[in-house]
């Protein structure tokens, strides 16, 4: 069975400073990772996604995630924090041959001016 | 252009009531999901479509939920008996198609902004 834990509830960092949200995945099979953020009232948005093309993985807004299979992770980072980041970020992973996605339980990001 | 679009934006019922929660996917999708999201939790997978037919119903947690997609796009999640449990926001998603979910022929699932269910 996959599963996915986000290892912060919750993170605070200051604006421009760098950001890092930690996810480890367990995985029966070559997974697939995906990385969404939501933000209040507004509906899931697709960050990045790791489909075995390449284990470093760019999105959108600066976002990066890197696949490290030995650890089994696939932390979510981003050089400088804006404040419009502030938002809620879900690891997802999901297995090859069902379409269902498994979502971590999120870690609110906070960006203080 | 469009994106999924859920109504109602939230509905308050009473226990032991029957509801229905409907979706819009995006024109063309021929995949669409339902995930139930409680407070301070992830999404949780419910079900998929996959055109009309339910290709994988492995999360509905019990029997008074039931899900249909007539026509292959609109899609209503039916809850019978509704619980003060069953309270939280349901999600719809869409994606352009099904394949084996395999990781090269994976397409991004698109979100609806939900349904705030509320159970007195």
């Amino acid at each position: 069975a996959q599963s996915v834990t986000q290892l912060d509830s919750h993170v605070s960092v200051s604006e421009g400073t760098p950001v890092l949200l930690r996810c480890n995945y367990s995985s029966s099979y070559s997974p697939s990772l995906f990385w969404y953020v939501q933000h209040p009232n507004k509906g899931l948005q697709l960050l990045l996604k790791y489909t075995s093309a390449a284990t470093l993985v760019k999105g959108i807004n600066g976002f990066e995630a890197e696949f490290k299979k030995s650890e089994t992770s696939f932390h979510l980072t981003k050089p400088s924090a804006h404040m419009s980041d502030a938002a809620e970020y879900f690891c997802v992973v999901s297995e090859t041959g069902r379409r269902a996605l498994t979502f971590g339980s999120g870690t609110r990001l906070q960006v203080q001016p | 252009g469009a994106g999924v679009s859920q109504t109602p934006s939230n509905k308050v019922t009473e226990k032991g009531k029957y509801v229905e929660l409907r979706c819009d996917p995006i024109s063309g999708h021929t995949a669409l999901y339902w995930y139930r999201q409680s407070l301070g939790q992830g999404p949780e997978f419910l079900i998929y479509f996959q055109g009309t037919g339910a290709a994988d119903d492995s999360g509905l947690p019990n029997d008074r939920f039931f899900a249909v997609r007539p026509e292959g796009s609109v899609s209503t999640l039916k809850i019978q008996r509704t619980e003060r449990g069953d309270s939280a926001v349901y999600l719809c998603a869409s994606s352009p198609r099904g394949g084996s979910g395999g990781a090269l022929e994976y397409n991004e699932q698109f979100f609806g902004p939900g349904t705030r269910l509320t159970v007195l």
